[in-house]
């Protein structure tokens, strides 16, 4: 069965940085490409970027180029996303998603969320 | 920017009922689309990828079909657990560009 079980809920402040976790079982981690994708309130689903667990490579959406970066570690079969300079619009539930493979971007598995507040 | 537009936005409608949700896109995906379903409180549920290929273990009356700019899924009989919001997504084969649609919060009368 495979699980991602992400960090739990966090409160930032404005221009400070996130990390969040997300913690892979049940597959062959490095086999499978991981995502990161989030939803703000009142608006729809957002995607952030993608990496290759395997080879580190990653990718970013434009919007956020700059200022995500995702990474993982394979002694713990764990991908971050961290992301620097946070808005009030960051506010959203931010999700990790197992891709179909590698890097067919369809997302089959997902975390199960961790509420990001940025307030000051 | 390829811009995913889905219709209706909101959609009330009996148990038994067939239902059409439609999602455009204003360039060419090619086969490039998925289907999602969220309900409150929960991570999306993958239903339909490849613009029509139904996923693991998602039931046979969830059906997607269209190409080109136009996409459509189908929910032949409605059942009263498939309430939800329902969101499109195209898919870039590489690099990766993903980009949703708005979604369509599907309710049961």
């Amino acid at each position: 069965q495979v699980y991602l079980v992400q960090s739990g809920a966090e409160v930032k402040k404005p221009g400070a940085s996130l990390k969040v976790s997300c913690k892979a079982s049940g597959y062959p981690f490095i086999t499978y490409g991981l995502h990161w994708v989030r939803l703000a309130a009142g608006q729809g689903l957002e995607w952030l970027g993608w990496i290759n667990p395997g080879n580190n490579d990653s990718r970013y959406s434009e919007k956020f180029q700059g200022r995500v970066t995702i990474t993982r570690d394979t002694s713990t079969n764990t991908a971050y996303m961290e992301l620097s300079s946070l808005k009030s619009e960051d506010t959203a539930v931010y999700f990790c998603a197992r891709d179909l493979g590698m890097s067919s971007s369809v997302f089959e598995y997902w975390g199960q969320g961790t509420l990001v507040t940025v307030s000051s | 920017e390829n811009v995913m537009t889905q219709s209706p936005s909101t959609l009330s409608v009996s148990p038994g009922e067939r239902v059409t949700l439609s999602c455009r896109a204003t360039e060419t995906v090619s086969g490039n689309l998925a289907w999602y379903q969220q309900k409150p409180g929960q991570a999306p549920r993958l239903l339909i990828y490849g613009a029509s290929t139904r996923a693991r273990s998602i039931p046979a009356r969830f059906s997607g079909s269209g190409s080109g700019t136009e996409f459509t899924l189908t929910i032949s009989s409605l059942q009263a657990e498939d309430f939800g919001v329902y969101y499109c997504q195209r898919y870039d084969d590489w690099p990766p560009s993903i980009t949703f649609g708005q979604g369509t919060r599907l309710e049961i009368k």
